[in-house]
Order: C-alpha cells, then structure tokens, then sequence
C-alpha cells in the first residue's frame, strides 16, 4: 500500500528563519515519483517539484531545497530565509508506475510570522 | 502559461440534487483526474480518465458520481443526489502522461445544506 506521512501539522516561523518539511512515504514500488504542492490560502494548488524514485540527487531552487534520501524513504523540504509569502499548506505526494493517481499526506500549515 | 480552469468556483445545493462540476484542462494533457478536499483535511483522489475512459477510480467513487468528456476541452464530475458529507472543495487536474506532474485547477468549492 502506499502512504505519504507528513508528521508536522502546524509550524510556525520568523520571518528569515530557516525550516524543514518531514515527509516520509511507504511504497512497495521500486519506481516512484514524489511531488510537492503548496496550497495559499486562496485554496489552489500549486506544483513545486517532481522526484522520479532512480534521481537522489538534492535539488535547490532559490530559497527551496528538497533532500531525497531513499534509504529512510524520506523527501524533506526546506525554505530557506522564510518569507510571509511562503505561509500555506504544503503537500507531498506519490505516485506510483502502475497507477496514476497521486496519494497525498494531510499536510503541514506553515505560518510565517513578520 | 496554460492552466487548468474550473467552473463554478462555488456551488450551493440541496441535498439530494445532482450537481455537475466543469474543468478545462490544459489543452495537450491527455490524463484528466478529479480530487476532493473535505474542508481541513487532505487531498484525496477520485478518479482518473484517459482516452475517454475511466483508467482508475477509488473507494470514493462511487454508483453517485460520473465523469464525462462531452466535447474536446471540457470534463465534468456529476454528482446525482448530493449527501451533506459531499461537502468538499473538488479539484480537477489534468498531466501530459501517466505519472507525469499533475497540475490542477483552482478548485470548486460544493457546499450541500
């Protein structure tokens, strides 16, 4: 069965602190591919990033970086000098090569305090 | 950039009304998909169309729900008879593959009294 767990429900930052994501999936597929999703308060959804499950290399987009580590099946998002733009609820994701539906974890609100 | 559109952005209804969602993929995406978002909790998957054809669907997804793809450009969900626990933000997606990044639409925000 697949399951994506996003243990952190609520955090609450400063405004330019630095903070992590946890996400820690379980799957029995040798192929995946993990995503992450923003969703401000306006309620859309908004991709972030794609992982195919063979790609462990960490990636780094501005101030968003993203640590996949295959051996603790853990795909962990951090921002870097928060900003109160960045409040919203983050999504991590899966997806499996036989299926195409993503299994979502619930969630974790970040609020950036200014 | 293209994006997913949805109408209506809300929606009230009685229950035990059928009510239709619309979504206007993006226009080369050949996978449509339907989510649902009850009001604090996570995002949960519905079902997935491809070639005009349910290629998977969920638990959720039942005998009360239908999707369609009328013409070239629009997909709909149908609910038939509304429950109060259909109460949900429904979002659409559409992706150029299979497994490929799902980009979704804003949601249509279903409220049944």
């Amino acid at each position: 069965a697949q399951k994506v767990t996003q243990a952190q429900t609520e955090i609450s930052v400063v405004e330019k602190e630095d903070v992590t994501l946890d996400c820690v999936y379980e799957t029995r597929d040798t192929t995946y591919y993990l995503f992450w999703y923003k969703q401000p308060p306006s309620g859309e959804l908004v991709f972030l990033i794609r992982r195919n499950s063979f790609d462990e290399q960490n990636e780094i987009s501005g101030r968003y970086s993203w640590n996949f580590q295959k051996s603790t099946s853990s795909f962990n998002f951090t921002i870097t000098a928060s900003q109160v733009v960045d409040s919203a609820v983050y999504f991590c994701a899966l997806t499996r090569p036989a299926g195409n539906q993503f299994y979502f974890g619930t969630g974790t609100s970040l609020t950036v305090i200014p | 950039e293209p994006e997913v559109t949805q109408t209506p952005s809300h929606q009230v209804t009685q229950m035990g009304q059928e009510v239709i969602l619309r979504c206007v993929p993006i226009s080369n995406h050949l996978y449509f998909y339907w989510y649902r978002q009850i009001l604090g909790q996570k995002v949960e998957f519905l079902v997935s169309f491809y070639n005009n054809e349910i290629s998977e669907k969920s638990e959720i997804f039942d005998d009360q729900f239908s999707v369609e793809r009328p013409d070239g450009s629009n997909f709909t969900l149908k609910i038939r008879s509304t429950k109060l626990e259909d109460s949900a933000m429904y979002f659409c997606a559409s992706s150029e593959g299979r497994q490929e990044t799902q980009y979704f639409g804003p949601g249509t925000r279903l409220l049944v009294l």
